[in-house]
Order: C-alpha cells, then sequence, then structure tokens
C-alpha cells in the first residue's frame, strides 16, 4: 500500500530564514505530487503541482519554490521566509483520480 | 479555469439531525468528485467519492449524489454524531488536479 511522509512535523522559523520542506511517497511510481498550504481556518491552496522528475507547476506567484530531484521526492524551499507564509503544509500524491495527503508540517514564521 | 462553490461555509445541527453540503462546479468534463473531512489539526481524509457515470453513492451515514446537467453534487450525513464536526472539503477533477471548495465547518451539538 502506499503511503506518504512529510517533516518535520513541525517548525518554528524567524522572519527572513530560509525553508526546506521534503515529502516522500511508498508504494508507487511516477506520482502525480502535489504541495498545498493552509492557513489558520482557512482552505486549502494550491501552491506546486508536478506530474514527474523535474517538472514542476506554479499555481500561485511568491517566496516559495518546489523541486522534483526524484520519482517519489518532493521539496518545498523558500530562500527567505515572511510573516505571510504561516500556516499548515500539506503534500498529496494523486492516483488514477483519488488524492490522499500527508500528514503536514505546521510552520509558524515569527 | 475550473471553479468550485461550496455552501453553507458554516453549518450547525443538532445530534441525530441531518446535514447536506452542496457543491456546484464549472468545468463539464469534470468527471470525478470527491469529498474529504478534516478534523482539528488533521489531514483532510478521502470520505466518499462519486464518479460522473453514477448518480448516487451511499456508505453508512453518509452518501453523494451528482447532477451533471446542473453541475452540482451534495454530501449528505443522517444521524449526525458529535464527532462528524470537522471541515469537509468537496473537489471536482481539473487538468492534472483537484479543483477544491472552500470547506464547510460542521458542529453537531450534543
Amino acid at each position: 500500500s502506499q503511503t506518504i511522509h512529510q517533516w518535520p512535523a513541525t517548525l518554528v522559523q524567524p522572519v527572513g530564514s530560509p525553508l526546506s520542506l521534503e515529502c516522500t511517497v511508498e508504494g508507487t511510481s511516477n506520482p502525480n505530487l502535489y504541495w498545498y498550504r493552509q492557513a489558520a481556518g482557512r482552505g486549502l491552496q494550491l501552491l506546486f503541482y508536478s506530474v514527474g522528475i523535474g517538472q514542476i507547476s506554479s499555481e500561485v506567484p511568491q517566496n516559495l519554490s518546489a523541486s522534483r530531484p526524484q520519482d517519489r521526492q518532493f521539496i518545498l524551499s523558500s530562500k527567505k521566509l515572511l510573516l505571510s507564509d504561516s500556516g499548515f503544509y500539506l503534500c498529496a500524491w494523486m492516483g488514477v483520480h483519488e488524492q490522499f495527503f500527508g500528514p503536514g508540517t505546521r510552520l509558524t514564521v515569527l | 479555469g475550473e471553479n468550485v462553490e461550496q455552501h453553507p461555509s458554516t453549518l450547525s445541527v443538532q445530534e441525530g439531525d441531518s446535514a447536506v453540503i452542496k457543491c456546484t462546479y464549472s468545468d463539464s468534463a469534470s468527471n470525478y468528485f470527491p469529498w474529504y473531512k478534516q478534523e482539528l489539526g488533521k489531514r483532510p481524509q478521502l470520505i466518499i467519492d462519486i464518479r460522473s457515470n453514477v448518480g448516487e453513492k451511499k456508505d453508512q451515514r453518509i452518501a453523494v449524489t451528482l447532477n451533471k446537467t446542473a453541475k452540482h453534487f451534495s454530501l449528505h450525513i443522517t444521524e449526525t454524531q458529535p464527532e462528524d464536526s470537522a471541515v469537509y472539503f468537496c473537489a471536482s477533477t481539473g487538468f492534472q488536479k483537484l479543483v477544491f471548495g472552500t470547506g464547510t465547518r460542521l458542529l453537531v451539538s450534543p
């Protein structure tokens, strides 16, 4: 069966510091992968998605970037965090239709 | 692009009552409609889905109906229980991704 991992689970970072969040998927090959952000009490904002190694589609222009160096690895990065980057970051993978979310990373930018 | 509208944004019911959440979509090519439940601080979990060749699907106390002509679909929860309290998201298929509604906060009071 497929599993999706994210780390770290929680993160507190100062404004202006860099960010790297990692997501890995097991039990499937060539999955579509997604990064979402959820501000407190809000909906799911799609940030990036990838349909293959090195292929990244950006949904929202901002100070974040994504990379997919391996088939089952998806990384979200920032060079300088903003206060507005605080939120719950969710990675997801999609099968034929169904989409499954990872456990998430709760990021607080101070 | 594809758009999904979800109503209501909040819904309060008494335990044992029924709850209905409605979504409309814009892309007539959409063919898959999942519903997710997100408990506080956790990841969204897929609870039920329906494909465009089916009009209704049930799973114990939850059901989903789809009206392709009107381009809307609904989640029905019967005999609600306090543990049904959560945020519910609908979604429909877009190009290489799911498009999510803005969420409905359901509160079930004992």
